[in-house]
């Protein structure tokens, strides 16, 4: 049974360009949410899935935007990089009120 | 900002039982007490949860004080696997999903 996967496991982009992640949620999970973790700092919520509408969202702007598929597969997606979002973006599914299950990651640079 | 204050670090010796304090002096009625690790180069992991009475299971053990604002997770016989950055976190039923991470505590075991 596998995990949480994410693809692709390593992104590197330019500034200003677009990028979208991508997530596939452990078998039989219905909800995804995405974190972002800086080098050395522990993972901040960036957004929340559920039933293909974002339930919750932290403190990230509007060029941080998701999607969530019928099949409860979803994407991050970032417009306009900067060079502060290199980070190691964390995908996490799970039932509703249930614990996460993280996948590796996606460590994006931006240059 | 994190609800929770925990040491940066610590030692632990193969096979000993190493004891994780955690200190959420504001936590609320409805809050649980969740305890996730980072190994490196890994997603976090969860390890145990609880409201207010102690918890077991296969991973570790879980105990919270009768007034709730301090808890230990206790890895019973730590391995040299077992070294990670552990965090607690405590997380409201109307947040669930939301967890955030502070620094954690990084824990090193020796042989």
């Amino acid at each position: 049974d596998a995990g949480v996967t994410q693809s692709p496991t390593h992104l590197i982009k330019t500034r200003g360009q677009q990028v979208t992640l991508r997530c596939s949620p452990k078998s039989g999970h219905d909800t995804v949410s995405w974190y972002q973790q800086a080098l050395g700092q522990g993972p901040q919520f960036i957004f929340q899935y559920y039933e293909e509408e974002e339930r919750q969202r932290g403190n990230f702007p509007d060029r941080f935007s998701g999607h969530q598929f019928p099949n409860y597969s979803s994407e991050l997606n970032v417009n306009a990089l900067l060079l502060g979002d290199s980070a190691l973006y964390l995908c996490a599914s799970s039932l509703l009120n249930s614990p996460l299950h993280f996948g590796n990651g996606t460590r994006l640079t931006v240059t | 900002d994190a609800k929770t204050t925990q040491p940066p670090s610590m030692d632990c010796a193969e096979g000993r039982a190493a004891n994780l304090p955690c200190n959420h002096s504001t936590i609320s009625g409805n809050e649980y007490v969740y305890w996730y690790r980072q190994i490196h180069s890994q997603g976090p992991q969860y390890i145990i949860h609880g409201l207010k009475n102690n918890e077991t299971n296969e991973m570790a053990s879980l105990i919270i004080t009768e007034d709730r604002k301090s808890s230990t997770l206790i890895l019973p016989h730590a391995t040299l696997r077992d070294t990670a950055v552990y965090y607690c976190i405590v997380l409201g039923t109307d947040s669930w999903g939301k967890l955030q991470f502070g620094a954690g505590t990084q824990v090193v075991v020796t042989p």
